[in-house]
């Protein structure tokens, strides 16, 4: 069965850092592409980053370049979102998708003063 | 950047109904096209993947058509576990995209 397990999501201060990851399991995660999606409370989904299967090619959405980092273990079945100089905006539900097809349950992020 | 326009927003419907909501693309993403459905707390699930194809284990009463830039999802006879938000999303090229949501509940 595919799992895919997020963690890292806290509440944090304007202009500090989180690193999220994502656990993956039941498929072979070095095949795949992989992308962070986000959902502000209550409102849409929005595409945030990729990586691709070897993880030697990343791209971003333009609300995160500079300031958000994608990447990959694929030793350890684990990707990873470093995200730093948060913002408030930056509030919302973080998921980790296996190409367009498997999501994890998301954890969130709060950022707050 | 791929526009969606999904429509409508919200639609009221019965048990047994059939659902249409439609989904346009500003530019054609000829059939990476796919639909989710989310229920409140979870997390969205693949419903129809490449426009018209649906995964294992969803109901036969979904079903996807369309290609390059209008796409459409129908539901033929909703059930009371169908009132939930749908969201298309274009997979074609970078930015990814998603509609803005179609919420059916019950009338």
């Amino acid at each position: 069965e595919v799992q895919l397990v997020e963690s890292g999501g806290d509440r944090v201060q304007p202009g500090g850092s989180l690193r999220l990851a994502c656990a993956v399991s039941g498929f072979t995660f070095s095949d795949y592409w992989m992308h962070w999606v986000r959902q502000d409370p209550g409102k849409g989904l929005v595409w945030v980053a990729r990586i691709n299967n070897d993880g030697s090619s990343s791209s971003y959405a333009d609300s995160v370049k500079g300031r958000f980092t994608i990447s990959r273990d694929n030793a350890e079945n684990i990707l990873y979102l470093q995200m730093n100089s948060l913002r408030v905006e930056d509030t919302a539900v973080y998921y980790c998708v296996r190409a367009s097809d498997n999501w994890g349950q998301g954890t969130l992020v709060t950022v707050s003063s | 950047d791929i526009q969606m326009t999904q429509s409508p927003s919200s639609l009221s419907a019965s048990l047994g109904d059939r659902v249409i909501i439609s989904c346009r693309t500003s530019q054609t993403v000829t059939t990476n096209l796919h639909w989710y459905q989310q229920k409140p707390g979870k997390a969205p699930k693949l419903l129809i993947y490449r426009a018209s194809t649906l995964p294992n284990g969803v109901p036969s009463r979904f079903s996807g058509s369309g290609s390059g830039t209008d796409f459409t999802l129908t539901i033929s006879s909703l059930q009371p576990e169908d009132f939930a938000t749908y969201y298309c999303h274009q997979s074609h090229s970078l930015p990814l995209t998603f509609g803005g949501g179609t919420k059916v509940d019950l009338k």
